[in-house]
């Protein structure tokens, strides 16, 4: 079947903008994560949901940082009033549990902040 | 707070060795510890999972051995091939899902 999918898979925005960036998961898993990916900092959790609990938001950096999951499903990370420092390529994974299953991640958006 | 670190960052090797890449982490109370390779501008994908009750974990060439008690985990590359040059990430899971990486290796393997 189908793997992760994130969409877009580049996106170059302006410092102050706003950026949107998609994942789906693989159909059925019900737990997905949000990670990012940059030269500095190597690879660090922002965010995850599992079903219908409160999302797990430790990870995200700042409260420019959002996500939602809308039906269980299909996820978006905002990004407000984007920042140099923001750009990476930001992964999306997901899993049939949240603790013991392998996490299956997509290509990744590669997000740059001119 | 847990901390993985990946020894050596980088790794040359010639073709049809047998090589070890090394991850150690802070904090003995994982769920579980997982293997990912990374290609130039790709995603990651999934070599092994080993759950922490388990000792080790084999797929093809690879083989990765866990120990908890120390914080220690290993993959076994046999017989290496070109094929196999790639970032190798190490990644911990210990809280609630999230995983917590290494640094990585850099893997090269020369015809």
């Amino acid at each position: 079947g189908a793997g992760v999918s994130q969409s877009p898979s580049n996106k170059v925005t302006e410092k102050g903008k706003d950026v949107e960036l998609r994942c789906d998961p693989i159909s059925g898993h019900t737990a997905l994560y949000w990670y990012r990916q940059s030269l500095g900092q190597g690879l660090e959790f922002l965010i995850y949901f599992q079903g219908n609990s409160a999302p797990d938001k430790s990870g995200l950096p700042s409260d420019r940082f959002s996500a939602e999951r809308t039906g269980g499903s299909v996820s978006t990370l905002t990004i407000q009033r984007t920042q140099q420092e923001d750009s990476a390529v930001y992964l999306c994974a997901s899993s049939s549990r949240r603790e013991q299953e392998t996490q299956y991640f997509g290509p990744g958006t590669r997000l740059l902040v001119l | 707070k847990q901390e993985v670190t990946q020894i050596p960052a980088a790794l040359s090797v010639p073709e049809g060795e047998n090589l070890v890449l090394n991850c150690s982490f802070t904090d003995s109370a994982i769920y579980n510890l997982q293997w990912f390779r990374q290609d130039p501008g790709k995603g990651l994908t999934s070599l092994l999972l080993i759950q922490s009750s388990q000792r080790e974990q084999t797929s093809g060439r690879l083989n990765a051995s866990l120990d908890k008690s120390s914080g220690r985990s290993t993959l076994y590359i046999a017989a290496s091939q070109p094929g196999d040059s790639a970032t190798y990430l190490c990644a911990v899971n210990n809280q609630g899902g999230k995983l917590i990486f290494g640094q990585g290796t850099e893997l090269s393997v020369k015809p």
